[in-house]
Parts: structure tokens; sequence; C-alpha cells
């Protein structure tokens, strides 16, 4: 049961240029969203998606695209990478619905801009 | 816009005490808190949930408390072990979206 599978691990990009993390869960959850995590500031939702088809911005969406084709895979986009993206990137996943709504998380995708 | 903060960043104790991790958010009116653990250079770890119309959840040597009315969550850590060290968030689900905002954290040491 792997839960939530974050790829990469880590990378490296320089200012610029362009790459896709990658978010996988087999929980079958209708909710899928993606945080950067920033010293001293916790975590920011980039953006949200409460089933195929439907995605929506968070707090801190500016630089990032994400599609939602599957309930399975929920991909985020950075076009055109810039410093300020480097963080830390954690998707997260849990049940659509009223209800526990407990969320379950990768185990991140750190990214540093050059 | 719901503001989430943990005091103190970070907090140092010696093995066996009971310690106690502060939470206060700004908007009262929430759905759930979500208190997390985070180990270095790993994800989340989500430890205790409580409603809005609850005034507790235990689990183990954890007791989290919530205040709505005053805007302020704890979470008690009973008899702490080395194994307990790592960073503590808390998380209020709150808002027309029902999103989660998060603290920034407390980073706990257990010395053995």
């Amino acid at each position: 049961n792997a839960g939530v599978t974050q790829t990469p691990k880590f990378q490296v990009l320089k200012t610029g240029q362009s790459m896709t993390l990658q978010c996988a869960q087999d929980m079958n959850h209708e909710y899928m969203s993606w945080y950067r995590q920033d010293p001293g500031m916790g975590l920011r939702l980039i953006h949200y998606s409460v089933g195929a088809g439907i995605t929506d911005q968070g707090e801190v969406p500016n630089g990032y695209n994400v599609s939602r084709s599957t309930t399975e895979d929920f991909p985020l986009r950075l076009l055109s990478a810039a410093p300020s993206q480097t963080s830390v990137y954690f998707c997260a996943t849990r049940r659509q619905g009223p209800g526990a709504n407990v969320l379950t998380f990768g185990a991140g995708s750190r990214l540093t801009v050059l | 816009k719901q503001e989430v903060t943990q005091i103190p960043a970070a907090l140092s104790v010696p093995e066996g005490e009971n310690l106690v991790l502060n939470c206060s958010f700004t908007d009262s009116a929430i759905y759930n808190l979500q208190w997390f653990r985070q180990d270095p250079g790993k994800g989340l770890t989500s430890l205790l949930l409580i409603q809005s119309s609850q005034r507790e959840q235990t689990s183990g040597r954890l007791n989290a408390s919530l205040d709505k009315s005053s805007g302020r969550s704890t979470l008690y850590i009973a008899a702490s072990q080395p194994g307990d060290s790592a960073t503590y968030l808390c998380a209020v689900n709150s808002g027309s979206a029902r999103q989660l905002t998060f603290g920034s954290g407390t980073q706990l040491t257990v010395l053995p």
C-alpha cells in the first residue's frame, strides 16, 4: 500500500527551466493538493483538486500549473523556474465531503532553483 | 484571513517530562483542527484531529484540546521520550473552501 508517492525527491534547476513534480495516490481520494514549505512560514497551499477535471488555486498559485486528468495523479508544473520557487513541495490527499478529512502527505520533493 | 501561530518555535526538555505545545488561531469559525508531526526530511504524519464540536482528543500519550471561543489548542505530551523529538504543526480547517491553514511549527527536542 504505497499511499502518496512523490517524484523526484530532489531536483536542481537553473532559472528559466521547466519541470514537473509528480504526485500519485492509490487510496482513491477525491481531494489532492500541493503545498510548499519554507523555513519559518509553515505550509502554504499552491493548488488543489476535488476530483478529476477540477482544479482550483490556493494561497500561492503564481508560477505553477496543475491538471487532474485521473483520480490517481496530480502533477505540479513549473513553466519557468525562479529562485523564489526554491522550497520543499508536499502533495497531500484526503477523502472529500463531510467527516474526518484527515490529510495524508507524501514524503516531499526538495527543489533548488539556481 | 485565518492566521495560525505556534509558540514557542523551539523547545528542549529532558526525557520523562510532561509538556504542552500551543497553537492559536484568529478566526474561531473552524471545521476542525489537526496536529501533525514532521521528522527531518520527511512528510507530515497526522497525530490527532479535533472536530469543531469536540473539546479534546486522545491517542496514547498525546492529548489535544480545543477552545474555539478563545482560538486556542494545546497538544499535551505525557512522559516525553527522545523518539518524540520532531517538529509539531497544527493546522486549522476553515473558510468556504475548507482549506487547511498551517502554523509554522514547534521544534521539540527531548534530551536523553
